[in-house]
């Protein structure tokens, strides 16, 4: 079945460090794939997606490109900021089930120290 | 914007009960989703709801129904309460069709005793 890997947590890093989390896929067909993020105490907040190969995906400085040659999707910060502390969920959805079901990775913890 | 609202952000039960989780979306969503987040486990699918009344089971199903009368509202239901359904409870809603994004309420954090 369609599976998502992420890169264990935590990460931890100084302020306006370069990030990188690692996310690959498995997945039959077409997928789109989606980066979620959940604040302490809150449910998850879609960051970003794409849903095709080679479309990268943008949203508050963070970055992923949709390579199905290496079926990855990395996500991606030029300078990271104590406020983006929160867990970052990859997942995919498979287009051909006609419900959106998303399957998530395990999440990765990013702590950032001022 | 979106909101969808879980109506407890902690809850307390004991070992038998039956439980029911309430989700409420007010964006007149097709789709509506149950999940439980486990450390080390990411989300888990339980169960989800295309339309009013319909349902189909997601990845962990045993233990839990559900129930969607109105369009706007998706109940969990825990039939029997047992320790090891203790977890943070998530609830989503997104339109129908490719590609839509899952909107998520805050969760509610059962404690099973």
């Amino acid at each position: 079945g369609n599976s998502v890997t992420q890169m264990e947590g935590p990460v931890t890093l100084s302020e306006e460090a370069f990030l990188t989390i690692n996310c690959t896929y498995t997945a039959t067909g077409y997928p789109s794939l989606f980066w979620y993020v959940q604040y302490p105490g809150e449910g998850l907040q879609l960051l970003l997606k794409a849903t095709k190969a080679d479309d990268k995906g943008s949203n508050k400085g963070f970055e992923a490109t949709y390579r199905k040659e290496t079926t990855s999707f990395h996500l991606e910060k030029g300078s990271v900021q104590v406020s983006d502390s929160a867990v970052y969920f990859c997942a995919l959805s498979d287009n051909y089930t006609g419900f959106q079901k998303l399957v998530f990775g395990t999440g990765t913890r990013l702590l950032v120290s001022p | 914007d979106v909101k969808v609202t879980q109506s407890s952000r902690y809850l307390v039960k004991r070992t038998g009960e039956k439980v029911f989780l309430e989700c409420v979306q007010d964006m007149d969503h097709e789709n509506m989703f149950w999940y439980r987040q486990d450390p080390g486990l990411g989300l888990r699918l339980i169960y989800f709801s295309y339309d009013v009344k319909m349902k189909e089971k997601g990845d962990i199903p045993e233990g839990y129904s559900v129930s969607r009368e109105k369009k706007e509202r998706f109940s969990l239901i825990l039939e029997s309460a047992s320790t090891n359904q203790t977890s943070m409870y998530l609830c989503a809603s997104s339109k129908s069709g490719g590609n839509q994004p899952q909107h998520f309420g805050d969760g509610t954090r059962l404690s099973i005793l």
